[in-house]
C-alpha cells in the first residue's frame, strides 16, 4: 500500500503569515492527492483535489501543487479561522485511500 | 443540498456487533460512490471501505473480513455491518461521498462507536 508522510507537525504561525505544508508518497502518484482541513470536533472539509484543484467555497488564499511523490498546501495569509489539522490523501488507483497523519496548524 | 446523516453509533462489548447507517439526501444517491472513514479520539483519518452504485466494494485490510458495507438505493442509504468489534475500533465513523472516485468532497456529522466492556 502507498504510504503518506507529512512535515511539519505542528505548525505555528502568525497571522498574515505564508504557510507550506509538505506531504509525501512512498511511490509516485501522479496528481491523485487531495488536502482536507478538520477543525476540532467538526468532519473534515475538502480544500484542494487533484492536487491543485481549489474545491468550490474555498478561500482563494488556498493552493496546492506537486506531483509524482511530494507535494504542497499553501495557506497565503494565515487567518485565525485557519487554525485546524490538515490532512492529505492519496488516491491512486484503486483503494485503499491513505491519509497522510496530518499536520496541526495553531497561531503564534 | 447534500446531506449524509450517520446513526448507530453506541456503547457495545469487545466481540460484539453494530450496524451504522448513513441517511443520504440532496444528490442522485444511486449513482454516486460512498465511504466509511473513521477516526479514533486524538488520532488522524482512516479510510475503511467503499462501495459503488452497483455494488463494488473495496475493504480496508484493518476491517477486512469483519465489516460489510452495503447499500440500499432504494432508500437512500448507506450501512456498516461491524462484527467481531475490537477496542481498536473505537471511532468516529464518518460517511462521504466519493468525487470520480478519488476525493471524499462531503461528509456526514459522524457516528461514536465505542468499544468497551
Amino acid at each position: 500500500d502507498i504510504q503518506m508522510t507529512q512535515s511539519p507537525s505542528p505548525l505555528s504561525a502568525s497571522v498574515g503569515d505564508r504557510v507550506t505544508i509538505t506531504c509525501r508518497a512512498s511511490e509516485s502518484i501522479s496528481n491523485s492527492l487531495n488536502w482536507y482541513q478538520q477543525k476540532p470536533g467538526k468532519a473534515p472539509r475538502l480544500l484542494i483535489y487533484g492536487a491543485s484543484s481549489l474545491q468550490s467555497g474555498v478561500p482563494s488564499r488556498f493552493s496546492g501543487g506537486g506531483s509524482g511523490t511530494s507535494f504542497t498546501l499553501t495557506i497565503n495569509s494565515l487567518q485565525p479561522e485557519d487554525v485546524a489539522t490538515y490532512y492529505c490523501q492519496q488516491s491512486y488507483g484503486t483503494p485503499p485511500f491513505t491519509f497522510g497523519p496530518g499536520t496541526k496548524v495553531d497561531i503564534k | 443540498e447534500v446531506q449524509l446523516l450517520e446513526s448507530g453509533g453506541g456503547l457495545v462489548q469487545p466481540g460484539g456487533s453494530l450496524r451504522l447507517s448513513c441517511a443520504a439526501s440532496g444528490f442522485t444517491f444511486s449513482t454516486t460512490v460512498m465511504s466509511w472513514v473513521r477516526q479514533a479520539p486524538g488520532q488522524g483519518l482512516e479510510w475503511v471501505s467503499a462501495i459503488s452504485g452497483s455494488g463494488y466494494i473495496h475493504y480496508a485490510d484493518s476491517v477486512k473480513g469483519r465489516v460489510t458495507v452495503s447499500r440500499d438505493n432504494s432508500k437512500d442509504t448507506l450501512f456498516l455491518q461491524m462484527n467481531s468489534l475490537r477496542v481498536e475500533d473505537t471511532a468516529v465513523y464518518y460517511c462521504a461521498t466519493v468525487e470520480s472516485g478519488s476525493y471524499f468532497d462531503n461528509w456526514g456529522q459522524g457516528a461514536l462507536v465505542t468499544v468497551s466492556s
